[in-house]
Order: structure tokens, then C-alpha cells, then sequence
């Protein structure tokens, strides 16, 4: 069953603006994982946030994790028409193999 | 690093007809995964190994999957037999989970149509 459910579903912006992504989940985490498919291509990570941690940053990225509201959010800056690709985030359970479960995923196109 | 390797990268079968899908996860990564992604249901994880142990296959669909991993550097998909309710892009992962890492790599992935 899917654990996280993305918001919005489709996003489409003009280079330059940013671009924010959500993502709620429904059980207890031990991280968060942020994916990059490119169309027809296999999943690439971006980015890991802990349970215990509020806000991360990396180059042109920020994730941010509320787990008291059981949602994170995920910003791109200056977007670029190179960032189109759907984005997933992940929730991991940590333990001895850190079993993932996707959420639906939000499909973003950066135009021109 | 070659990164996770899958094949074949296409296939295209007949309803009935065994097919075996195969991942040579990176070398050293002790944590192998294999999900499934159709528009539908997304992305779906089949099974994981942890050193080449099976820990979790619940959500394999059925007995008509099932999933080996002989060593440390290969593991194959098998569905038998095959059904048009199967095609997906079927994409294999790994990940140093000894290391403390829990990112995981993926595969280019298989595209399976079942006719």
C-alpha cells in the first residue's frame, strides 16, 4: 500500500521560479527520501532527512519534515528545464534493511 | 561503478511464457530490492534481500512471481507463468545498508509487455 501521497499531482512553471512539492505519510518514519525519475529512467535519490532533523539543504534543493504533521515538502529553486522529471518521496522504516515504501509521485515540467 | 545493471532492458512475451528478469546489484551494496511501477499502482516494492537472504517478500503478487539471490552479485525475477496483467517496468535496487546508508540505487529498470 502506498505510504505517502504526493500534492500536487502535476506541477508546471516557467524556468527561473521555484517549485514546491508535498508529501504526507501515514505511520511512523524513521527518514525521508526524496527520488528524481526522469521519463524512462530508473529512480535517482536526492535527498535524505532523518526524523530528527527539521530542514535539509543540498545545492539548489531544501526538504523540510514536520512529523507532527506527518508531511514534508520538498523546494527546488531557480528551476531549470533540466529538473523536469516526476519526484517521489520515500518513507523508511530504518532497521536492517530500511524498507522503503513510494509515495504517488508529482509530475513537474519546467517550460522554457 | 557500472551502477545497478538490468536485463534484458525491453521484453515482450506471450501470456503463458515463463519470463526471468536479472540484476547485478553494486558490488559491495548488501541490500537488493525488487519493485514494480505501472501507471495505476506506481511504484510497488516485490521483495527484499539482505545478504542475500530473503526478508520480506509480501508484497510479491502471487505465486506465479518469485525471486532468487544466489550470491551477492545477481539476482533474478521469475514469473511463471506470464500474464498481460504483468507488464510494468520492473526495476531492481540496491544498498550499503551494512555501511549505515539507506540510499538506495536504482536500475535502468525492465520494460515487460505481456501480450
Amino acid at each position: 500500500s502506498q505510504q505517502g501521497e504526493e500534492d500536487p499531482q502535476a506541477l508546471s512553471i516557467q524556468e527561473g521560479e521555484n517549485a514546491t512539492m508535498n508529501c504526507s505519510y501515514k505511520t511512523s518514519i524513521n527518514n525521508l527520501q526524496w527520488y528524481r525519475q526522469n521519463s524512462g529512467r530508473g529512480l535517482v535519490h536526492l535527498i535524505l532527512i532523518r526524523s530528527n532533523e527539521r530542514e535539509k539543504h543540498s545545492g539548489r534543493l531544501r526538504v523540510t519534515l514536520d512529523t507532527s504533521k506527518k508531511s514534508s515538502s520538498l523546494l527546488i529553486t531557480a528551476s531549470r528545464a533540466a529538473d523536469t522529471a516526476s519526484y517521489f518521496c520515500a518513507t523508511g522504516n530504518g532497521g536492517a534493511t530500511n524498507k522503503l515504501i513510494f509515495g504517488t509521485g508529482t509530475l513537474l515540467a519546467v517550460q522554457p | 561503478d557500472a551502477g545497478v545493471i538490468q536485463s534484458p532492458r525491453h521484453e515482450v512475451t506471450e501470456m503463458g511464457q515463463e519470463v526471468t528478469l536479472r540484476c547485478k546489484p553494486i558490488s559491495g551494496h548488501n541490500s537488493l530490492f525488487w519493485y514494480r511501477q505501472t501507471m495505476m499502482r506506481g511504484l510497488e516494492l516485490l521483495i527484499y534481500f539482505n545478504n542475500n537472504v530473503p526478508i520480506d517478500d509480501s508484497g510479491m503478487p502471487e505465486d506465479r512471481f518469485s525471486a532468487k539471490m544466489p550470491n551477492a552479485s545477481f539476482s533474478t525475477l521469475k514469473i511463471q507463468p506470464s500474464e498481460p496483467r504483468d507488464s510494468a517496468v520492473y526495476f531492481c535496487a540496491s544498498s550499503p545498508r551494512d555501511s549505515g546508508q539507506e540510499t538506495q540505487y536504482f536500475g535502468p529498470g525492465t520494460r515487460l509487455l505481456v501480450l
